[in-house]
């Protein structure tokens, strides 16, 4: 079945870094979500990829839509304390309208002030 | 607009007993989902109603869990009989008909089964 694998599994930096992380798949998305996960709290939607080759910026966050349409990446700039969460890249399964989401396993991000 | 939310936050039961979890959906979206996390691994579907029907079960680990969602409204996902490996994040989420992979999530319900 469809599987999204993220590295690193975790990280550890210091404030102000630059931050890269990455989602790939042996077969093809026609979306990739961004999605981050905060202490006690939901994952929350932060970036939306629909086209190969989309490259799209919300604040200090870039994600990036492979041309291959098997992977993502997911940069963030100048790290701040409150950007420590889990982030999960997700895609929807089969047909682009399901509403089944599979998610990768989750980038642990923590940052030191 | 308030957004999904989720009862209870935290529950602890012994294996064998019946649990219940609640969902209240943004109110006005049609879809409505469950997904599980168990420690360390990635969110997992469980299931899709759209209104009060079942769009896609496929995710469901086994018959001990029913889920519904009376009335197109809110919706409870019940584990009779609760076994240890059940213990997990249950999340909710619900989405818009138009854009069903933007799905906002609630703050979830941990599951403990000792």
């Amino acid at each position: 079945g469809q599987q999204l694998n993220q590295s690193p599994q975790s990280m550890f930096i210091q404030e102000g870094e630059d931050v890269s992380m990455n989602c790939t798949s042996s077969s093809i998305f026609n979306t990739w979500l961004w999605y981050k996960q905060d202490p006690g709290e939901g994952p929350v939607l932060l970036i939306a990829l629909y086209k190969a080759g989309e490259l799209t910026s919300n604040g200090r966050l870039t994600a990036q839509f492979g041309i291959t349409r098997k992977d993502s990446f997911l940069n963030i700039s100048a790290s701040i304390p409150s950007d420590v969460g889990i982030y999960f890249c997700a895609g929807p399964h089969g047909s682009s309208n399901t509403g089944k989401l599979i998610f990768g396993q989750g980038t642990t991000l923590q940052v030191k002030p | 607009e308030a957004g999904v939310t989720q009862f209870p936050s935290h529950s602890v039961i012994e294996k064998g007993q019946t649990v219940t979890l609640r969902c209240d959906p943004i109110s006005g979206h049609d879809n409505l989902y469950w997904y599980r996390r168990v420690m360390g691994k990635e969110i997992k579907f469980l299931l899709h109603f759209v209104k009060e029907s079942k769009q896609d079960e496929s995710g469901m680990p086994n018959n001990r869990f029913l889920a519904e969602r009376t009335g197109g409204t809110y919706s409870t996902l019940k584990v009779q009989p609760a076994e240890l490996e059940d213990s997990g994040v249950y999340f909710c989420a619900s989405s818009q008909d138009w854009d069903r992979t933007r799905q906002y999530f609630g703050p979830g319900t941990r599951l403990t089964v000792t």
